[in-house]
């Protein structure tokens, strides 16, 4: 199986703040990896896929960009809507796998 | 548009098999171009990938869950189902049903439902 180790677990930042998010797999799944973000309460939502590329509605202030396994989704400037836990997906190969989750905290 | 729902018991026993359907509209089970399936979600837990089928009847699963897991579909219903034998306390989860689309990802969700194993 590929594992995916994401991190931090936990981030606290503030209103217009850049915020990083990283996700690293443990073999290489060329730009098969997707990012999530899951409000509370609430199911998971598409932001990017094939590691850069924006799902259609999604703010422009996200972002994914890869680097060999190592995988980045950034927030260029934190809004209090992006209050959520953000989890990273590979599906370069069965079984698909998922990061621990990230959860973004507002200061 | 494309909608999932899922259905099914809110409480199972341990030992007892976990059964939930997926409804569907809008739409097909014939689209080479998505695969269905299962995901579910411990309280205050991370996500895990169940399981998935293809337009072709392909079924994948995951390794930790196989000996326990079956995906089967009902095309003329457009439904598809989780059966999940010998549950235990860890089962308990929220199970959601989505598509993904070929090269993209989970792109359509349902709302999930919580599946709590207790005697």
């Amino acid at each position: 199986d590929i594992q995916m180790t994401q991190s931090p677990s936990t981030l606290s930042a503030s209103v217009g703040d850049r915020v990083t998010i990283t996700c690293r797999a443990s073999q290489t799944i060329s730009s098969w990896l997707a990012w999530y973000q899951q409000k509370p309460g609430k199911d998971p939502n598409l932001l990017i896929y094939k590691a850069s590329n924006l799902e259609s509605g999604v703010p422009s202030r996200f972002s994914g960009s890869e680097s060999g396994t190592e995988f980045t989704l950034t927030i260029s400037s934190l809004q209090p809507d992006d209050l959520a836990t953000y989890y990273c997906q590979q599906y370069s190969s069965f079984p698909w796998t998922f990061g621990q989750g990230t959860k973004v905290e507002i200061e | 548009q494309v909608q999932l729902q899922e259905s099914g018991p809110g409480l199972v026993k341990p030992s007892e098999t976990l059964s939930l359907t997926c409804s569907v509209s809008g739409g097909s089970f014939s689209s080479t171009s998505h695969y269905w399936g299962w995901i579910r979600q411990p309280p205050g837990k991370g996500l895990e990938w169940i399981g998935s089928f293809y337009y072709n009847g392909n079924t994948y699963y995951s390794p930790s869950l196989k000996s326990r897991v079956t995906v089967s579909v009902d095309r003329s219903r457009n439904q598809f189902s989780l059966s999940l034998t010998s549950v235990t306390a860890a089962d308990t989860a929220i199970y959601y049903c989505a598509r993904h689309s070929y090269g993209v990802g989970l792109d359509h969700w349902g709302q999930g439902t919580l599946v709590t194993v207790t005697s």
